[in-house]
């Protein structure tokens, strides 16, 4: 069975530019989150999809960020337009249930230039 | 503030030699704590999970401990070998409230060398 899977794996942008994160869950998993590691912190929350709809988007830093997950399957993570503080490891996670266990994929590393 | 504050921040050890992580928590309502390990380049896999009335609880060389009255965990890992390198996240689940139900540590990198 394939992990949850990430693309792109890097990405590097300058300052004002837009970037789009992907994320693949296990199949069959309804849930869905977004955390992000900024360099020298812990790994933070940002977001939490049951199918397409948005459980809990407390942790979205601003609206800079926009997270979508139309059909259920992939999420996208957009950022626009990107800043400084934006750079850190993007971590995308699926669950069967919301209290069970979370299955993390490979992160996705931005650099904002 | 629910926080998770791990020790030490990095260590280095030689292979076969045995290493404890230590978890301090101040997380409420305590869920469960688990500890996870994440290999450079790849995201964070558990490697165990303990519950309010579990105190210890093992996975291979991994053994991990929970002591929740004084909201205390450590993870004991055995005759390390070279595949140990990593960093180890100890991350505590929270009943309910904003900002998702997982609080993670800092992580401690550990460094097995030959």
């Amino acid at each position: 069975e394939a992990g949850v899977t990430q693309f792109p794996s890097h990405s590097v942008i300058e300052k004002g530019q837009t970037v789009t994160l992907r994320c693949d869950p296990i199949s069959g998993h309804d849930n869905l989150y977004w955390y992000r590691r900024v360099m020298g912190k812990e790994i933070k929350f940002l977001l939490h999809f049951v199918k397409e709809s948005k459980q809990d988007e407390s942790g979205m830093p601003n609206n800079r960020f926009l997270a979508e997950r139309t059909g259920g399957t992939y999420s996208t993570l957009k950022v626009q337009p990107a800043e400084l503080e934006d750079s850190g490891v993007y971590f995308c996670a699926s669950s069967q249930d919301p209290f069970g266990e979370q299955f993390f994929g490979p992160g996705t590393r931005l650099t904002v230039l | 503030k629910n926080q998770v504050e791990q020790s030490p921040q990095s260590l280095i050890i030689l292979e076969g030699k045995n290493c404890t992580l230590q978890c301090n928590y101040t997380v409420s309502p305590f869920s469960n704590l688990r500890w996870y390990k994440q290999d450079t380049g790849r995201g964070p896999v558990s490697l165990t999970i303990m519950t309010f009335s579990e105190n210890t609880k093992s996975n291979g060389r991994y053994t991990a401990t929970l002591d929740a009255d004084t909201k205390q965990s450590s993870l004991h890992i055995t005759a390390s070998q070279l595949s140990d390198s990593a960093s180890y996240i100890c991350v505590v689940r929270h009943y309910g409230g904003s900002q998702g139900n997982l609080i993670f540590g800092k992580g401690t990198k550990l460094s097995v060398k030959p």
